[in-house]
């Protein structure tokens, strides 16, 4: 069964700190990575997206590295600030054997709080 | 980028009712909705996808016939939530995926739901 492990499961770090969230996944075949900032109470959005030839994309602060042959993948804030508390979810998508969808699969979400 | 909305963003029902979340893909032809659920300080649960013209594709431990779901066009999905208890007040969101641009999955906001 596919599986996306996020870790860690939440994170307190002081404004202005660099962190860095990992994702490890078992979805194969592999079409793309993607991590997502959900805000509370608000819909996902996107901060990168990565295919298999891809090894690492930065958005801003945010620059996520994909390592395809460990299946590992990690995102790292620079320079936090108070607005990167939410939660960061890795999803990883899978190409459906006989075409159609691409089926996603979750990560649970890492939870970060930044503080002053 | 495209834009997905869910509607209401917030609705209080009574207890024993049924009330409809709707979701809708305001510039592109989703091909493949899917609708999760959220608790509190929790990641999103996948609970059902679906094709449009196609049933629904429930996860383990969803009961399709109390979350109703329909995809009747490329453009609008529903789910409704049906003799709602109080044990279903949640954060329900929906997100859409079509051929348009790389089967990109793209977030609504999150409809609140809160059962008395």
């Amino acid at each position: 069964k596919n599986q996306v492990e996020q870790s860690p499961q939440s994170l307190i770090i002081l404004e202005g700190k660099n962190c860095t969230l990992q994702c490890n996944y078992t979805v194969s075949p592999f079409s793309n990575l993607r991590w997502y900032k959900q805000d509370t109470g608000r819909g996902p959005v996107s901060l990168t997206i990565m295919t298999f030839s891809e090894n690492t994309k930065s958005n801003g602060r945010y620059t996520a590295t994909l390592d395809a042959d460990t299946k590992q993948s990690s995102l790292h804030i620079t320079a936090s600030q108070l607005s990167d508390s939410a939660s960061y979810i890795c999803v990883v998508r899978e190409i459906h054997a006989s075409g159609g969808s691409y089926i996603p699969t979750f990560g649970r979400g890492t939870s970060l709080i930044v503080h002053p | 980028g495209a834009v997905v909305s869910q509607h209401p963003s917030r609705v209080i029902c009574k207890s024993g009712t049924s009330v409809k979340i709707e979701c809708r893909s305001l510039d592109f032809q989703a091909t493949t909705m899917f609708w999760y659920r959220q608790f509190p300080k929790q990641s999103l649960m996948l609970m059902a996808t679906s094709n449009e013209g196609s049933k629904a594709t429930y996860e383990q431990g969803v009961e399709k016939d109390k979350f109703l779901i329909n995809h009747a066009s490329l453009t609008l999905s529903t789910l409704t939530v049906t003799s709602a208890h109080p044990e279903d007040s949640s954060f329900y969101i929906c997100s859409a995926s079509g051929t348009h641009s790389g089967n990109t999955i793209y977030f609504g906001e999150g409809s609140w739901l809160t059962v008395v």
